[in-house]
């Protein structure tokens, strides 16, 4: 059964710092993806990442996936105070679509 | 385009009744899942609909839920007899069904059973 965990799942920095969250899974997950969710809104697609080294940028969130590790990095450079939010990532596993997510990390940018 | 609606998106119900939750998928998409979140239990898979297959209902949490899509469009979730731990939001995605597709998460129902 696939396990998917984060941290840190709170996560307060400073305007303009970088930093890491990590999301770690159990089993192999034949894709890893990343969402955003703002207070009191629903889920919004970030990055689906599919293979080993997989790496995507928006701005200025990157999203990396090591298969071997079992473990998808979202880099966050400079960070601003629109990018708070809860980040949760998920995979899925064995051709199922369905979506086993993390418990998420909700990240506060203060000026 | 309109994305994935759902309703209604607040419903209050009092221990023991039935609730249906309604969603409408984006057009054209195949595949729609229901998932709930809840503090406890942060986000959960609960159904999954792919075309004519046959429901996955791997995460239904109790034979009091149930789910059915009907014409390949719109969905309806049920549950019934309602018990306090059933209060979540429950959310509903699309997708265009092929692997590894982006699911496209509609705004939720958040449901409160009191």
């Amino acid at each position: 059964e696939l396990k998917v965990e984060q941290n840190p799942l709170f996560l307060s920095m400073q305007e303009g710092k970088n930093y890491t969250i990590y999301c770690n899974y159990s089993t192999t997950s034949d894709r890893l993806y990343w969402y955003r969710q703002d207070p009191g809104k629903s889920l919004e697609s970030l990055f689906v990442l599919l293979s080993n080294g997989a790496v995507k940028q928006e701005g200025r969130l990157m999203a990396s996936l090591d298969t071997k590790a079992r473990l998808s990095t979202l880099h966050i450079t400079a960070a601003v105070h629109d990018l708070s939010a809860t980040y949760f990532c998920a995979g899925s596993q064995g051709g199922s679509e369905k979506l086993v997510f993390g418990k998420g990390t909700k990240l506060t940018v203060n000026p | 385009g309109a994305g994935v609606s759902q309703s209604p998106s607040n419903k209050v119900t009092e221990k023991g009744k039935d609730v249906e939750l309604r969603c409408d998928p984006i057009s054209g998409h195949t595949a729609l899942y229901w998932y709930r979140q809840s503090l406890g239990q942060g986000l959960e898979f609960l159904i999954y609909f792919q075309g004519n297959s046959a429901p996955d209902k791997s995460g239904l949490p109790s034979d009091r839920f149930s789910a059915e899509r009907t014409g390949g469009s719109v969905s309806t979730l049920t549950i019934q007899r309602t018990q306090q731990e059933d209060s979540a939001v429950y959310l509903c995605a699309s997708s265009l069904g092929i692997a590894a597709d982006t699911q496209y998460f509609g705004p939720g129902t958040r449901l409160t059973v009191l």
